[in-house]
């Protein structure tokens, strides 16, 4: 069966640091890849989207960058966090005929 | 991509049938219709999909009429526990089609 890995599962970290958010997928192969972004009381804003290893689709003009650099892996970097950065960051993959989503876990960001 | 339209809250009692209403008046030929659900702290998570008339599952039915302009997401005897916000999507089954989240109905079940 498949299943989606994000880490980590919380972050703290001050205005102006570097961020990497990583996320995996093991069980399928090929799938589409994407990060959303959730303030708090909000819908999904989707960042990024890949449908296949370096190919990268940027949703919303930002000081954030995705990288696709193997098949089942997809990161969420920035160099320097705003405090608008905080949020809930979910990870997830489509791969069947109908892109029916499958999301981890997520990752809370707190920039302070 | 169809935009689709719901409402932004619900509330309903523990035991009732809860109906939600999404219109996607744009919908193309070849798009379904697809409903998420999402607890705090989690991502949502599938509920159901449909094309055109009735489609039921353990969880919920989807009712689309022959116009497929809206569709009607029922969840029989809500319990607490179905506290969440649900989403309505209109998806091409294509693999390079992003898929957008609207905001959202957020459903409240009140004891």
């Amino acid at each position: 069966s498949q299943t989606i890995h994000q880490w980590p599962a919380t972050l703290v970290q001050p205005v102006g640091s570097p961020l990497s958010l990583e996320c995996t997928v093991e069980g399928t192969s090929n799938p589409n890849l994407y990060w959303y972004r959730q303030a708090a009381g909000r819908g999904l804003q989707l960042l990024f989207y890949s449908v296949g290893i370096g190919q990268i689709s940027s949703e919303v003009p930002q000081n954030l960058s995705a990288s696709r650099p193997q098949d089942r892996q997809f990161i969420l970097s920035s160099k320097k966090l705003l405090l608008s950065d905080s949020g809930f960051y979910l990870c997830a993959w489509s791969g069947g005929s109908m892109n029916e989503q499958f999301f981890g876990p997520g990752t809370r960001l707190t920039v302070l | 991509l169809a935009k689709t339209t719901q409402p932004i809250s619900m509330d309903s009692y523990e035991g009732q049938e809860v109906n939600i209403t999404c219109s996607h008046n744009n919908i193309a030929t070849n798009d379904y219709i697809t409903w998420y659900q999402q607890f705090p702290s989690q991502g949502p998570r599938f509920i159901i999909q449909g094309y055109k008339t009735k489609v039921t599952n353990e969880v919920a039915s989807l009712f689309i009429p022959a116009d497929r302009k809206s569709s009607t997401l029922s969840l029989p005897r809500v319990s607490l526990s179905d506290t969440a916000v649900y989403y309505c999507l209109v998806v091409t089954p294509r693999r390079d089609d992003k898929i957008i989240f609207g905001k959202g109905t957020r459903l409240h079940i009140l004891p």
